[in-house]
C-alpha cells in the first residue's frame, strides 16, 4: 500500500534557528515529491517539489528539501525560522506516469517561538 | 491570475438539508478534486474528475455526489447533511495524468451544521 508518514504531529523551533520537518513515503517506482503549507482557514499552499537531479531542491519562502532515495526521505528544511513559518506542512506524493491519486501526510504543525 | 474559487467560503446548512458547495479554476487543468478536512488532520480524498470521468473513493459515502459540467466548474453535493459532515471542503487541480506539476487548491468552504 501507499503511504506517506509525518512521524512528528508538531515541531516548535525558536526564533532564527533552522528547523526540519520530517517526510518518508513508501510509494512504487520513483514518485514525485512535493511540500505543501497551510495557514488557519486556508486552502494548501505549493512550497516545493522533487522530480529528479539534485537531491537538495529550493522553492518559496527560503525553504528547501533534501531528497534522499535510500531511505525514501523528503525532509523540509529553513536555515533560519520566522514566525510567519508558524503553520500546518503537509507532504504528498505523487507516482509517475499513470493515476492522479496525490498521497498525503498526516501534517506536522510548525510553532516558531519569537 | 489563474486560480482555483471555491464558494461560498462558509456554509452553514441544517441537519439533513441539502447544500451544494462550488468551485471553478482558470488554470484548465483536467483534473479536478474535492477532499474533506477536518481539525488540522491530513485532507481526505472523496472524489475526483479527469475530465468527465469520475473517480470515486472507496469510502466515500453515497452522500456525497459530484457534478462537473465543464472544464471549469466543479460542485460538491451532500445530499443530507449529517453532524459528521462538518468539516472543511478543499477543491483542488492539477494537470494530466501522472504529471509533476503540484495539485493547486481553492482557499476552502467551512461548512457547519446545525
Amino acid at each position: 500500500a501507499q503511504s506517506v508518514a509525518q512521524p512528528e504531529d508538531q515541531v516548535n523551533v525558536a526564533e532564527g534557528n533552522p528547523l526540519t520537518v520530517k517526510c518518508t513515503y513508501s510509494v512504487s517506482g520513483n514518485p514525485y515529491l512535493f511540500w505543501y503549507v497551510q495557514y488557519p482557514n486556508r486552502g494548501l499552499q505549493f512550497l516545493l517539489k522533487y522530480i529528479t537531479g539534485d537531491n537538495l531542491v529550493k522553492g518559496s519562502y527560503g525553504f528547501e528539501a533534501e531528497f534522499n532515495k535510500s531511505q525514501t526521505s523528503f525532509h523540509l528544511k529553513k536555515p533560519s525560522a520566522l514566525v510567519s513559518d508558524s503553520a500546518l506542512y503537509f507532504c504528498a506524493v505523487r507516482p509517475r506516469g499513470t493515476g492522479n491519486q496525490f498521497y498525503f501526510g498526516t501534517g506536522t504543525s510548525l510553532t516558531v517561538i519569537p | 491570475d489563474a486560480m482555483v474559487i471555491q464558494n461560498p467560503r462558509y456554509q452553514v446548512t441544517q441537519f439533513g438539508k441539502p447544500v451544494t458547495l462550488s468551485c471553478s479554476q482558470t488554470l484548465n487543468h483536467n483534473v479536478m478534486y474535492w477532499y474533506q478536512q477536518k481539525s488540522s488532520q491530513a485532507p481526505k480524498l472523496l472524489f475526483h474528475y479527469y475530465d468527465k470521468d469520475f473517480n470515486n473513493e472507496a469510502d466515500t459515502p453515497d452522500n456525497f455526489q459530484s457534478r462537473r459540467p465543464n472544464t471549469s466548474f466543479c460542485f460538491l453535493d451532500i445530499r443530507s447533511p449529517g453532524l459528521g459532515d462538518a468539516a472543511m471542503y478543499l477543491c483542488a487541480t492539477s494537470s494530466a495524468t501522472g504529471s509533476h506539476q503540484p495539485q493547486h487548491f481553492g482557499d476552502g468552504t467551512r461548512l457547519s451544521i446545525l
